[in-house]
């Protein structure tokens, strides 16, 4: 069974710039759920995709977008980044109606 | 809106101690309460969790104590080992819109030290 995997593990960019991080389910999960951990602090949600469609988000402004394809992966998408974007992005994958998430390795983006 | 309390947000603990992190809610829609250990660099991996309909659970040597009235839930880490020292999360969960949201605390540093 392959765990949850994301991609890149480091990124850094400048404010302004535009960035695309990868997420890979567990094998078989079809909910996908992003979340943004600053420095301290626990993670964030910031939204769930299930069926390709985000079915739910938290309070993150629309420059932070995603898509989930056929297989499940994900993408998340920032926009016009600022430094307070600057945090480890994680995403986590579950079965549907079920309450258990299991969590990638995190992607650590920084913007200067 | 905190909606999930969590305290100590560090502690230090002997080896073979007992480690105790305490956290709280506000929503009682709230039905799933997970504990999470995060060690650097690391994404969050699940621990143990709990419903409210239970007041407590064990597994090994962690143990989560559940108060439904008094809306608080707890992690017990019995016999602690330096190999325990990470950051511990709690959160509370719920569907919600046809989604499941799950509300994070703000994290404990455990240091557990020979």
């Amino acid at each position: 069974e392959t765990g949850v995997t994301q991609s890149p593990t480091h990124l850094i960019k400048t404010r302004g710039q535009q960035v695309t991080l990868r997420c890979s389910s567990q094998s078989g999960h079809n909910t996908v759920s992003w979340y943004q951990q600053a420095l301290g602090q626990g993670p964030q949600f910031i939204f769930q995709y299930y069926r390709e469609e985000e079915n739910g988000r938290g309070n993150f402004p629309p420059r932070f977008s995603g898509l989930q394809f056929p297989n499940y992966s994900s993408e998340l998408n920032v926009n016009a980044l600022e430094l307070d974007d600057s945090a480890l992005y994680l995403c986590a994958s579950s079965f549907t109606g079920r309450p258990r998430q299991f969590f990638g390795p995190g992607t650590r983006l920084t913007v200067l | 809106q905190q909606q999930v309390k969590q305290s100590p947000q560090s502690l230090i603990v002997q080896k073979g101690g007992i480690s105790i992190i305490n956290c709280a809610y506000e929503n009682t829609a709230f039905d799933y309460f997970p504990w999470y250990q995060q060690f650097p660099g690391k994404g969050p991996a699940l621990l143990i969790a709990i419903r409210p309909d239970v007041s407590e659970k064990k597994e090994g040597r962690f143990t989560i104590s559940f108060n439904k009235s008094a809306k608080q839930f707890s992690l017990h880490i019995m016999d602690s080992q330096p190999g325990d020292s990470a950051t511990y999360f709690c959160a509370a969960s719920r569907v919600s819109g046809g989604y499941q949201k799950v509300t994070f605390g703000i994290g404990t540093k455990l240091q557990v030290i020979p």
